[in-house]
């Protein structure tokens, strides 16, 4: 079964400082991978996605994540983070079955931005 | 990108009242909508996948006859709450794609619906 570990259910960062937002997964085949943010009572946006190619995937908002196949992750990462950027965060693994695309979501990393 | 959005943002009713959440595709044709119920900090739970034309598939776990899906035409989709008692009160977001399509394709979510059973 695919599944999504997010293992931090928290993350402290200053701003200017670089961000990680940690995330495993397990799937049986070729994995296509999200990430979506959440701000307060809003829906999900999504910020990237790996589907084939190139490793380090860039999305919006000076995002990207790096996908490794040995150790089955896809971290998200930011240069430099802003306080704006404090929000939720959600991995997910796309699983297409019964003829349907549905997603499969970590159970989400708030990330704190601090002055 | 592509814009999904949900109508009402916020509603409370009373217990044994029906609520009728909207979601619409605003830029694309949609012929799968999903639907997720959300718990205060916690991740998105699929309930069910609503297929434009034809029934609603559940998640195992979800009331069918509680939590009524229609999708009537390509670009709307409505989950209707029926005799709504306070354990429904939660956060509940749609989302679709674009295209029916693979495992590869983005799946673009509406703002969400908070509902408040007293």
């Amino acid at each position: 079964a695919q599944s999504v570990a997010q293992p931090e259910d928290q993350v402290n960062v200053a701003e200017g400082n670089p961000l990680t937002v940690k995330c495993t997964y397990s799937v049986s085949g070729n994995p296509y991978l999200f990430w979506y943010v959440q701000y307060p009572n809003r829906g999900l946006q999504f910020l990237l996605k790996y589907i084939t190619g190139d490793n380090l995937v860039k999305g919006s908002y000076g995002f990207e994540a790096e996908f490794n196949k040995s150790q089955t992750s896809f971290h998200l990462k930011k240069p430099s983070a802003l306080v704006s950027d404090s929000a939720l965060y959600f991995c997910a693994v796309s699983s297409f079955s019964g003829g349907y695309n549905k997603l499969i979501f970590g159970a989400g990393t708030r990330l704190a931005v601090h002055p | 990108g592509a814009v999904v959005s949900q109508h009402p943002s916020r509603v409370i009713c009373k217990s044994g009242t029906s609520v009728k959440i909207e979601c619409r595709s605003l830029d694309f044709q949609a012929t799968t909508m999903f639907w997720y119920r959300q718990f205060p900090k916690q991740s998105l739970m699929l309930m069910a996948t609503s297929n434009e034309g034809s029934k609603a598939t559940y998640e195992q776990g979800v009331e069918k006859d509680k939590f009524l899906i229609n999708h009537a035409s390509l670009t709307l989709s409505t989950l209707t709450v029926t005799s709504a008692h306070p354990e429904d009160s939660s956060f509940y977001i749609c989302s679709s794609s674009p295209l029916l399509a693979g495992a590869q394709e983005t799946q673009y979510f509406g703002p969400g619906t908070r509902l408040l059973v007293l």
